[in-house]
């Protein structure tokens, strides 16, 4: 099975900073890896599909990158409205099986 | 507007069966380019994906959890359903139905989710 090791945790940054999370796959996952918002109480969100294809209607501040084994997500400009935890979430085409990363809580400094 | 709406027991025993309904409103649960699927998420931890159902009836579970899970639909009813058996304190989790695109050449990601249902597992 493919395991996704997603960092930090967490991270406390200013309103207006550049906030990055990595995720890395345990093996190549080509780029079939999505980016979710999950603010407390509510489902996930998703921001990002196929590594770096913005979902209609999410901000522009938000974007990923990667490839491989390796997956950028970046919040360019960090809002108010940004504090959520965001989890990857990986599709092995092989298997058929779905994996999400640990997540990440981004809070303001 | 797609919408997803989860219903079932909030509060199931140790080793009894968790059962779960996910109703499908504003769309065909048949439409071909997507499947349905279940995640939880226990307190104060991260997602973990349970498995979903093609329309076609086929499956593909969490191996975590795959002796346990039962995934099914019923298109007369535009829903899908969950039951996980024998299940312990370490089940009790926010239960979330999800809609997964897989239309598109690339990955399959959930497009659309249900506001989640608390489920407790305790005597």
């Amino acid at each position: 099975d493919i395991q996704m090791t997603q960092s930090p945790s967490s991270l406390s940054a200013s309103v207006g900073d550049r906030v990055t999370i990595t995720c890395q796959a345990s093996q190549d996952i080509s780029n079939y890896l999505n980016w979710y918002q999950q603010k407390p109480g509510k489902a996930p969100k998703l921001l990002i599909y196929d590594a770096s294809n913005l979902e209609t209607g999410v901000p522009s501040r938000f974007s990923g990158s990667g490839s491989g084994t390796d997956f950028t997500f970046t919040i360019s400009s960090l809002q108010p409205e940004d504090i959520a935890t965001y989890y990857c979430q990986q599709y092995d085409n092989l298997s058929g099986l779905l994996t999400f990363g640990g997540g990440t809580k981004v809070e303001i400094k | 507007q797609l919408q997803l709406q989860e219903s079932g027991s909030g509060l199931v025993k140790p080793s009894q069966t968790l059962s779960l309904t996910c109703a499908v409103s504003g769309g065909s649960i048949s439409s071909g380019g997507y499947s349905w699927s279940w995640i939880r998420q226990p307190p104060g931890k991260g997602l973990e994906w349970i498995g979903y159902i093609y329309h076609s009836g086929s499956t593909y579970y969490n191996p975590s959890l795959k002796s346990r899970v039962t995934i099914s639909v019923d298109r007369s009813k535009n829903q899908f359903s969950l039951k996980l058996s024998s299940v312990t304190a370490a089940d009790t989790a926010v239960y979330y139905c999800a809609r997964v695109d897989i239309a598109a050449a690339g990955t399959y990601y959930f497009d659309y989710w249900g506001q989640g249902t608390l489920v407790t597992v305790s005597s």
